[in-house]
């Protein structure tokens, strides 16, 4: 089983603060991805890579930078959070884009911009 | 306009009954797969089914892909099949619905 994992599981920052989400993956997945998800929704897709220093644009990127420093690791960047970003955030890894992959997810991440 | 949509947006039944999850795209798709959250968000990935009809265990799932709709269904449901059931389509990347979140009474 893939393995997929998040830091820190919950955070608390003040609007315009500074915060990092992690991700790492262990399967040596090319793909990587970041989602959140607000009540009521489903997963919105922020950001994703397809490799170590690759990073596409997903469908809410506003507000968020995201950096994936190698193929195990990917950072979800919030440089003025905003209390709009209070959210669950989920990172999720595949082996590939094309259509047989399957997406492994973490745990998630609870954020809370006061 | 949303590209996946997902009904009904909540069902509640009692523990042996039979549930029927629908799900509508509205861009080709490539893929389609169904997602369990669980109610503390934990996610698996169910099935991923194309087109035509796919089992695992209780589930099956079917797609018409010229239609652009796909259905899931849960036979005999359990208290623990409780939690959301995510349509998600892949177009180059992953899009998702909004859910059914399924209640199961014992």
């Amino acid at each position: 089983e893939a393995a997929v994992t998040q830091s820190p599981r919950n955070k608390v920052t003040v609007t315009g603060g500074n915060v990092t989400l992690s991700c790492r993956q262990t399967n040596s997945h090319n793909y990587m991805y970041w989602y959140r998800q607000d009540t009521g929704h489903g997963l919105r897709l922020i950001h994703y890579s397809y490799g170590a220093g690759n990073l596409q644009i997903g469908d809410v990127p506003d507000g968020y930078k995201a950096t994936r420093t190698t193929q195990e690791d990917f950072f979800l960047l919030l440089e003025l959070a905003s209390p709009s970003q209070t959210s669950l955030y989920f990172c999720a890894s595949s082996g590939t884009g094309g259509s047989q992959n399957t997406l492994y997810f973490g745990a998630g991440t609870r954020l809370s911009v006061l | 306009g949303q590209q996946v949509q997902q009904s009904p947006a909540s069902l509640v039944l009692q523990e042996g009954e039979n549930a029927e999850l629908q799900c509508n795209f509205s861009s080709t798709a490539t893929q389609l797969q169904w997602f369990y959250q669980s109610p503390g968000g934990s996610l698996v990935s169910l099935l991923s089914n194309p087109s035509g009809t796919k089992h695992t265990g209780r589930l099956t799932s079917t797609t018409v892909t010229k239609e652009r709709r796909s259905s899931l269904h849960i036979s005999s449901s359990q208290t623990t099949d409780s939690g959301t059931y995510l349509c998600a389509i892949n177009t180059g990347k992953l899009t998702f619905g909004d859910g059914t979140v399924l209640t199961v009474k014992p």
